[in-house]
Order: structure tokens, then C-alpha cells, then sequence
């Protein structure tokens, strides 16, 4: 959905490294999220924004952080990337509404 | 947050219905239940959600009993374009609770010639 858009799709990256993956909205959106997922399993919550002076951890929040530049972006970092790092990427929006609506995601690679 | 248990895998043929049970006994009064279609190195997306009884789409339905502890998506005469992992979440949709949606492990359809 071109509404949601993340950078880069794909990165390979080695340890130690600082890495930051970008995802920017159009739908206007006041929600934003964060998820990783691993192969074969369902997507893990790692931050989440209501606001931009809004953010809160998720259930996997350790070794990343984020931030809310605007309403239309939100920011993941990873400090300092480690191999089981390594998965897949997805940011979301969520509006007054119920649904989420997901980027294409980034395949992140540490080596 | 209300945990949900699917069946890992489910196979079918293209033209038949296809049922994938959710089970959600520990859901609260304000939840809500919502599947998300997941296919392979994409963003899950939003296919239907409910409260109670019935609800129905242009892409599906789903069943809700009156205790709510499960729901069913239905999908009506498959195609291949259907094989694709479904995701059936509960929460409260209508407050900030719900922004800590669970994703659990989906159920794999594979749908076949």
C-alpha cells in the first residue's frame, strides 16, 4: 500500500553496525508502529506512537529505539545491530478507525 | 490482551469454502476480533472484523457464537491467490489498549489446484 512506505526494503548490514530503517505515511494518521517478524512466526509489537510527543514500548522494545519526527514519519534505529537482529521489518498506521494498515516492509541482514 | 489459539496449517482446493477456527476464551467485553491476510514478504492486511453474530464482506465472513470464546473466517470458493497465512487478533479497538494488537502465529492456508 503506497500510503505506508518504508527505507530501505532490503539492507545488509555487519554487527556493530547503527542502523536506521524510515517509514513515512500519507494517510494521516496519528498511530504509528513498529513489528519485527521472524521466519514462520507472527509479527512482534517493538514500538508504537500515538502522537508525535507519544511513544511506548512494545513487547520486544531492547536494542532498538525510535523516534517521531512528525506526524507522517517514524523512525527505526537499531544502536548497535546484532545477528538475531536479522528479520523482517513492518511499520504500521492506525487512524480513528480500527484497522491497520501496513508498509511493505524491510529485510533487514546482520552479519 | 486475549490470547488466540489457530490451527498451524489448513489446506484446500481451489472452489471449496474454507473455515480457519480461532479460539479466544480469555476475551474481554470491549474486544473486538480482526484477521489480517498475510502472503509471503508483504505487510499483513486487513480482511474483516467483529463483534458478535455475523459479520460479511466483499472477501469474506465471519462467524462470531454468542460467548464469543471463538470466531470463525470463512472464505468462500478459494483461489491459489488465497494460499497465504491468516492472523485472527482480539483487542480493544476502541481504546489504547488496543494499539498492543498480538499477532500470533497465524494460520498457513495452502490453497491447491
Amino acid at each position: 500500500d503506497a500510503d505506508v512506505t518504508q527505507t530501505p526494503r532490503n539492507r545488509i548490514t555487519k554487527t556493530g553496525k547503527r542502523i536506521m530503517l524510515e517509514c513515512s505515511q500519507t494517510k494521516g494518521h496519528d498511530r504509528m508502529y513498529w513489528y519485527r517478524q521472524d521466519p514462520g512466526l507472527g509479527l512482534r509489537l517493538i514500538y508504537y506512537s500515538f502522537d508525535v510527543k507519544d511513544i511506548n514500548k512494545g513487547e520486544i522494545s531492547d536494542g532498538y529505539s525510535v523516534s517521531r519526527q512528525a506526524q507522517a514519519k517514524f523512525s527505526l534505529s537499531l544502536e548497535s545491530a546484532i545477528p538475531n537482529q536479522t528479520a523482517l521489518y513492518f511499520c504500521a498506521t492506525r487512524g480513528t478507525g480500527d484497522t491497520q494498515y501496513f508498509g511493505p516492509g524491510t529485510r533487514l541482514t546482520v552479519l | 490482551l486475549a490470547k488466540t489459539t489457530q490451527p498451524i496449517s489448513m489446506d484446500s482446493y481451489e472452489g471449496q469454502e474454507v473455515n480457519i477456527t480461532c479460539s479466544h476464551n480469555n476475551i474481554a467485553t470491549n474486544d473486538y476480533i480482526t484477521w489480517y491476510q498475510q502472503f509471503p514478504s508483504q505487510g499483513p492486511r486487513f480482511i474483516i472484523q467483529g463483534y458478535k453474530t455475523k459479520v460479511t464482506n466483499e472477501v469474506a465472513s465471519l462467524f462470531i457464537p454468542a460467548d464469543r470464546k471463538s470466531s470463525t473466517l470463512s472464505l468462500p470458493r478459494v483461489s491459489l491467490s488465497d494460499t497465504a497465512v491468516y492472523y485472527c487478533l482480539v483487542g480493544d479497538m476502541g481504546s489504547n489498549a488496543g494499539n498492543m494488537l498480538t499477532f500470533g502465529g497465524g494460520t498457513r492456508l495452502m490453497v491447491k489446484p
